[in-house]
């Protein structure tokens, strides 16, 4: 069992580079997040997709940009890195009924210098 | 806009030990309630999922309660162990069909032998 996955698990980057994450699901879920979760911050929603081809934005989506690919693929795009997105990122699925229990990827640990 | 709180940020107990980690939430307008673990370096884990018209979920040694009017919920441990060590994180997800989750910033447990 896969669950969610999520690439690259470490990248550091120079200011002002670009880097896309990827994450793909196999448990045909419908939804998919990106969160970041900093210390003392908890996760925070970036974007979230509630389908194939629909995204929206959650809590913190500036410098963030997001492609829904298809059903089992979601990826968060840093067009220009900046040192405040030095971060965890969570890429999580779900399908929403009443268990509505969702599923986490291991994490992608960026940092920005 | 909703926030959720949990106390204490930390806490130590030794091996045996029954305890109790709480969560408040602002807006009582929920659709259901999360408890989640996280391990060090690790994505997020369910634990237990309730849904707004329910009181109490259980599974093995944990027992989480929800009162919706007062804005709290608990996560019991019975009998803690060493591996129950780990930061215990509620989410609540609103009503209204949002699939989006609402993070404390979480209690980090450890279990001492």
């Amino acid at each position: 069992n896969a669950g969610v996955t999520q690439t690259p698990k470490f990248q550091v980057l120079k200011t002002g580079q670009s880097m896309t994450l990827q994450c793909a699901q196999d448990m045909n879920h419908n939804s998919m997040y990106w969160y970041r979760q900093d210390p003392g911050m908890g996760l925070r929603l970036i974007y979230y997709s509630a389908s194939e081809g629909t995204t929206d934005k959650g809590e913190v989506p500036n410098g963030y940009n997001v492609s829904r690919l298809n059903k089992r693929e979601f990826s968060l795009r840093l067009e220009s890195a900046a040192p405040s997105q030095t971060s965890v990122y969570f890429c999580a699925s779900s399908e929403f009924d009443r268990r509505n229990t969702i599923y986490f990827g291991e994490g992608s640990w960026l940092t920005v210098v | 806009k909703q926030e959720v709180t949990q106390i204490p940020a930390a806490l130590s107990v030794p091996e045996g030990e029954n305890l109790v980690l709480n969560c408040s939430f602002t807006d009582s307008a929920i659709y259901n309630l999360q408890w989640f673990r996280q391990d060090p370096g690790k994505g997020l884990t369910s634990l237990l999922l309730i849904q707004s018209s329910q009181r109490e979920q259980t599974s093995g040694r944990l027992n989480a309660s929800l009162d919706k009017s007062s804005g709290r919920s608990t996560l019991y441990i019975a009998a803690s162990q060493p591996g129950d060590s780990a930061t215990y994180l509620c989410a609540v997800s609103s009503q209204g069909g949002s699939e989006k989750l609402v993070f404390g910033k979480g209690t980090k447990l450890t279990v001492n032998p």
